[in-house]
């Protein structure tokens, strides 16, 4: 049992470049999101998803994209990368229902810097 | 729109101290609150949560409290390890199924 895996670690991108951010979760969560954490500050939700299908909105989606196909995968996708996308990015997995009180399980991390 | 605020930013002890971390949210109508530890280069733990009817949670030597109405909760650690040096974030949960992060306090226990 794996939990939730991210590749790659690191990745150094130019500026207009694009890449995808892979997250794929082996404990058959329906939730699924993305974070990003800048320095000294705390995690900004990205994207987050319900179910395969289903992706909506959190607090900071501008320059980014995702799709869920599966159950175990939410790939994060940056088009035409800019300096202020540098950051670490944090994936993570839930089984939410209305009285779950399980909570988030997260990744190791991306650390993507945009120059 | 929930804000979370945790005090200290940076917290500094010799090991063996017992110590209080402090979180605030700024609207009561939560559903849960959680308390992570992040250590360098890692992703988040989770150390204990706490439901919106509770008002504590135990684990070892951590303790958290809730006090919904005035939007407080504090992680109490006992007799701090070298160990226990991390970053502890604070997170709240509303009645969606989004969590709403503080930036955390860096704790560093010396031997």
């Amino acid at each position: 049992n794996a939990g939730v895996t991210q590749t790659p670690k690191f990745r150094i991108l130019k500026i207009g470049q694009s890449m995808t951010l892979q997250c794929t979760q082996d404990m058959n969560h329906n939730y699924m999101y993305w974070y990003r954490q800048d320095p000294g500050m705390g995690l900004k939700l990205i994207y987050y998803s319900v179910g395969a299908g289903i992706t909506d909105k959190g607090e900071v989606p501008n320059g980014y994209n995702v799709s869920r196909s599966t159950t175990e995968d939410f790939p994060l996708r940056l088009e035409l990368a800019a300096p202020s996308q540098t950051s670490v990015y944090f994936c993570a997995s839930s089984y939410l229902a209305r009285y779950s009180t399980d909570t988030q399980y997260f990744g190791p991390g991306t650390r993507l810097t945009v120059l | 729109k929930q804000e979370v605020t945790q005090i200290p930013a940076a917290l500094s002890v010799p090991e063996g101290e017992n110590l209080v971390l402090n979180c605030s949210f700024t609207d009561s109508a939560i559903y849960n609150l959680q308390w992570f530890r992040q250590d360098p280069g890692k992703g988040l733990t989770s150390l204990l949560l706490i439901q919106s009817s509770q008002r504590e949670q135990t684990s070892g030597r951590l303790n958290a409290s809730l006090d919904k109405s005035s939007g407080r909760s504090t992680l109490y650690i006992a007799a701090s390890q070298p160990g226990d040096s991390a970053t502890y974030l604070c997170a709240v949960r509303d009645g969606s199924e989004k969590l709403v992060f503080g930036k955390g306090t860096k704790l560093t226990v010396n031997p």
